[in-house]
């Protein structure tokens, strides 16, 4: 039973430039979540994808989108990097019947 | 805002000590409070505690809920060197809010 994958596993952007960050959900779950952990602080929750839908967002800017397809993979988009943008990027999924988040392997993002 | 709070930030304990980590929250909308461990880089799940003073027990790892304190505890006995990690507390609100983690690392 695959767990949540996500790619790539390391990222190196420039400022401005725009980034695709991709996650495949756990087996039989249909809700994403994604998440940013800087250095030494919690991750911090960007927004939640249900039914291709965005349910519930964090306190992000707008440079901050995502998409749900309908196999339930996501995808997690950023514009206009910065180089406060620079952190590991986690995936979590879970279902509707059993709501205990397992996260990816994450992907780490530098941006110079 | 939602707010959760963990402490100490961090701790170095022998092997066969025991360990106890803080968590406190304040949340608008509590569902639950989980703990992950993290290593390298995907936290684990280890504990998901919904009802007060029920613990939840896992080997040599064990935690416990008060609602009425708005906090919980994680217990480590018997440590070993494979228990360093970072320790992640969450509330979940219909969303994971986390606390800053607390470093653990166990010397042989």
């Amino acid at each position: 039973d695959a767990g949540v994958t996500q790619s790539p596993t390391h990222l190196i952007k420039t400022r401005g430039q725009q980034v695709t960050l991709r996650c495949s959900p756990k087996s039989g779950h249909d809700t994403v979540s994604w998440y940013q952990q800087a250095l030494g602080q919690g991750p911090q929750f960007i927004f939640q994808y249900y039914e291709e839908e965005e349910r519930q967002r964090g306190n992000f800017p707008d440079r901050f989108s995502g998409h749900q397809f309908p196999n339930y993979s996501s995808e997690l988009n950023v514009n206009a990097l910065l180089l406060g943008d620079s952190a590991l990027y986690l995936c979590a999924s879970s279902s509707d019947l059993q709501e205990t988040q397992y996260f990816g392997p994450g992907t780490r993002l530098l941006v110079l | 805002e939602d707010k959760v709070v963990q402490s100490p930030l961090s701790l170095v304990v022998h092997e066969g000590d025991t360990v106890t980590l803080n968590c406190s929250y304040e949340v608008t909308n509590f569902r639950s409070l989980l703990w992950y461990k993290q290593e390298k880089k995907a936290p684990t799940f280890l504990f998901m505690l919904t009802s007060s003073g029920i613990e939840k027990k896992s080997g040599r790892l064990s935690s416990i809920l008060d609602k009425k304190e708005l906090s919980s505890i994680l217990n480590i006995t018997a440590t070993q060197t494979g228990d360093s990690a970072i320790y992640l507390c969450a509330v979940d609100d219909y969303k994971l809010s986390f606390g800053a983690g607390t470093t653990v690392t166990v010397r042989a």
